[in-house]
């Protein structure tokens, strides 16, 4: 596709179970963030990927978040236990490589903790 | 710590304003800063990119300015229209990867 895709647009879950949201960045795209969006608030960074390696987590809220880009290019953030404070719109975005600060947003991923 | 502020919160304009949205962050030691377009129930569209070497960016009927020495950004849209309402984040890049984003002012332009 032309754009980041980010999958499952909707996700609802019941509290201690766990998730997982898929992001396929632009094709050639080296750089990839995940972002968090409360309502009502900006994103919030989460964690950076510059080909396979994580190379900025810092944002990860706790380490009941993991994510993993094993092939340099689809990328997925794994929420294991959820709680009812995670729900929120999870953002995907990529940008051509780590020297080009123009990043390209998917849709998001709303997650629902029940 | 980086904070980012945006001001006003919301804002409801009659069309053909001009307007200024601003944007304020307390840690002057920025990479660049950029404004967002985020539309109700999509991702974010980059709007524009200062470095922090610049001083303003202009596109079409937007223009951005940047002081870092006070903390400040503003964005002016010129002759606004009902298809410029959207939420309108700035973000700044406060580490080598990290982007910080303010709280968006909603901006509604009535027809």
């Amino acid at each position: 596709g032309a754009g980041v895709s980010q999958t499952p647009s909707n996700k609802v879950t019941e509290k201690g179970k766990y998730v997982e949201l898929r992001c396929d960045p632009i094709s050639g795209h080296t750089a990839l963030y995940w972002y968090r969006q409360s309502l009502g608030q900006g994103p919030e960074f989460l964690i950076y990927f510059q080909g396979t390696g994580a190379a900025d987590d810092s944002g990860l809220p706790n380490d009941r978040f993991f994510a993993v880009r094993p092939e340099g290019s689809v990328s997925t953030l794994k929420i294991q236990r959820t709680e009812r404070g995670d729900s929120a719109v999870y953002l995907c975005a990529s940008s051509l490589d780590s020297s080009t600060d123009t990043q390209y947003f998917g849709p998001g991923t709303r997650l629902t903790v029940l | 710590k980086q904070e980012v502020t945006q001001i006003p919160a919301a804002l409801s304009v009659p069309e053909g304003e001009n307007l200024v949205l601003n944007c304020s962050f307390t840690d002057s030691a920025i990479y660049n800063l950029q404004w967002f377009r985020q539309d109700p129930g999509k991702g974010l569209t980059s709007l524009l990119l200062i470095q922090s070497s610049q001083r303003e960016q202009t596109s079409g009927r937007l223009n951005a300015s940047l002081d870092k020495s006070s903390g400040r950004s503003t964005l002016y849209i010129a002759a606004s229209q009902p298809g410029d309402s959207a939420t309108y984040l700035c973000a700044v890049k406060a580490g080598t990867y990290k982007y910080i984003f303010g709280t968006g002012t909603r901006l509604k332009v009535l027809a």
